[in-house]
């Protein structure tokens, strides 16, 4: 199955430790997309990346939150010094070079935090 | 500033019957409209899209109709399998954008279709 792979599906973090969550794109995909769903709301988009480059970070918080798409390897959202606020399911998404203007996404599972 | 607006929280219909699901925007840039159907503890799944250029866009059972003047979109989905039932998001972007995938999305709405 060459889908989106997101890891770890679940993970429970005391306040103020870090959490690390990973993406895998589809074969073939280049650009990789964070979302965020709060508990009873739509998806919120956070960063586009391709390979080494952060695109669009337009919608990740100011502090604490960080993501790279290195040459080698997954995506990795980082979340420092976690708060309550921060428990959601967090959607990665990928997308191929050319995918036009449809904009049509390719999404993981999620990774669902915790925040204890 | 929500942009994109499902007011409907849930729908319930019967197997057989038609599902109409309604979303409204407000930014006047989308010009690309895509619905995503989710399954509990599962990622959205691409589901049908329409580009502001048509009014309606049909795939099997699912169609898609665009009023850009009422800043309106729906999904109707006939006849409604029991299989259908899943939250449902209306997504919105703006094609010209040099980021294609910032999708904005509206709350979902919950559709359930008793067998």
């Amino acid at each position: 199955n060459a889908g989106v792979m997101q890891n770890p599906r679940h993970l429970v973090r005391r306040r103020g430790q870090e959490a690390r969550l990973r993406c895998s794109p589809m074969k073939g995909h280049s650009h990789v997309y964070w979302y965020r769903q709060l508990p009873e709301e739509g998806l919120k988009f956070m960063v586009y990346l391709q390979k080494e480059n952060i695109i669009d970070e337009s919608g990740m918080p100011k502090e604490r939150f960080s993501a790279e798409f290195p040459k080698e390897g997954p995506s990795i959202l980082r979340i420092q010094q976690v708060v309550r606020g921060d428990s959601a399911a967090y959607f990665c998404a990928s997308s191929p070079p050319a995918s036009g203007i449809t904009g049509e996404l390719f999404f993981g599972e999620g990774s669902r935090l915790t925040v204890l | 500033d929500q942009q994109v607006k499902q007011n409907s929280p849930s729908l319930s219909v019967q197997e057989g019957r038609i599902s109409i699901l309604n979303c409204d925007y407000t930014n006047s840039m989308f010009d690309y409209f895509l619905w995503y159907k989710k399954y509990p503890a599962e990622g959205p799944t691409f589901l049908i899209s329409i580009s502001s250029i048509k009014d309606k866009n049909e795939d099997g059972r699912f169609t898609v109709f665009l009023n850009k003047s009422a800043k309106h979109l729906s999904l109707h989905i006939v006849p409604s399998q029991p299989g259908d039932s899943a939250v449902y998001f209306c997504a919105a972007s703006d094609s010209r954008s040099s980021n294609t995938g910032k999708l904005i999305f509206g709350q979902g709405t919950t559709l359930q279709v008793k067998p």
